[in-house]
């Protein structure tokens, strides 16, 4: 089983709908938990980071997380053409001392005018 | 805030010479910085995490006399590909975090082919 698991996509939305992105993860007691856009040839951008259970709002941006279920989502209302972009889920994860950020596979999206 | 930089934001190289990437933390100091690559379609891979005044931790399977990593002041690091190879191109993105904060911030990213 993968650290940081996504459906690699590509998911494809309609402009004005809403996109649901999915990660799971494998350590129960990472904390922190993060999603990335990342544009083609560039390099990742932070859009969220989320702590707590429930939801975290950021403009068109949702954050989700349920730690129970180890299990973070990323909901992108009104979704825009420069939406479009690969999504990582990242997590902080100890490991061998110190903490380190685990990135999923990422999954491709794709705005539709 | 939070931004940081890297330089070059792209090399060409004769195979068997060494690049220098710098990565810089512009507006903050960076205690900690990490050094990833990416191959085309694939995610980010940790390198090597560098602490401001000691020496780089590598992952598993990173040659450490390959991929120098220095971390000499709060606001910089630097990877030095040593002997570089067609193989070694890719993309190379450093990140920053500030003390104890979660966060990292990523650099622009430097794209390096080995010819």
């Amino acid at each position: 089983q993968k650290e940081v698991e996504q459906n690699s996509g590509p998911l494809s939305v309609p402009e004005g709908a809403i996109a649901s992105l999915n990660c799971t993860y494998s350590d129960r007691v990472s904390q922190s938990f993060f999603w990335y856009r990342q544009y083609s040839g560039k390099s990742p951008e932070l859009i969220m980071s989320i702590y707590s259970n429930g939801d975290k709002e950021d403009g068109r941006f949702t954050a989700q997380l349920n730690k129970a279920s180890q299990y973070v989502s990323l909901l992108i209302r009104d979704s825009q053409p420069s939406d479009s972009a690969t999504y990582l889920c990242a997590v902080n994860m100890w490991r061998e001392g110190a903490q380190k950020l685990v990135f999923g596979q990422g999954t491709r999206l794709t705005i539709n005018p | 805030g939070a931004v940081v930089s890297q330089h070059p934001s792209w090399v060409i190289c004769k195979s068997g010479t060494s690049v220098k990437i710098e990565c810089r933390s512009l507006d903050f100091q960076a205690t900690t910085m990490f050094w990833y690559r990416q191959f085309p379609k694939q995610s980010l891979m940790l390198m090597a995490t560098s602490n401001e005044g000691s020496k780089a931790t590598y992952e598993q399977g990173v040659e450490k006399d390959k991929f120098l990593i220095n971390h000499a002041s709060l606001t910089l690091s630097t990877l030095t590909v040593t002997s570089a190879h067609p193989e070694d191109s890719s993309f190379y993105i450093c990140s920053a975090r500030a003390g104890r904060q979660e966060t990292q911030y990523f650099g622009p990213g430097t794209r390096l082919l080995v010819l």
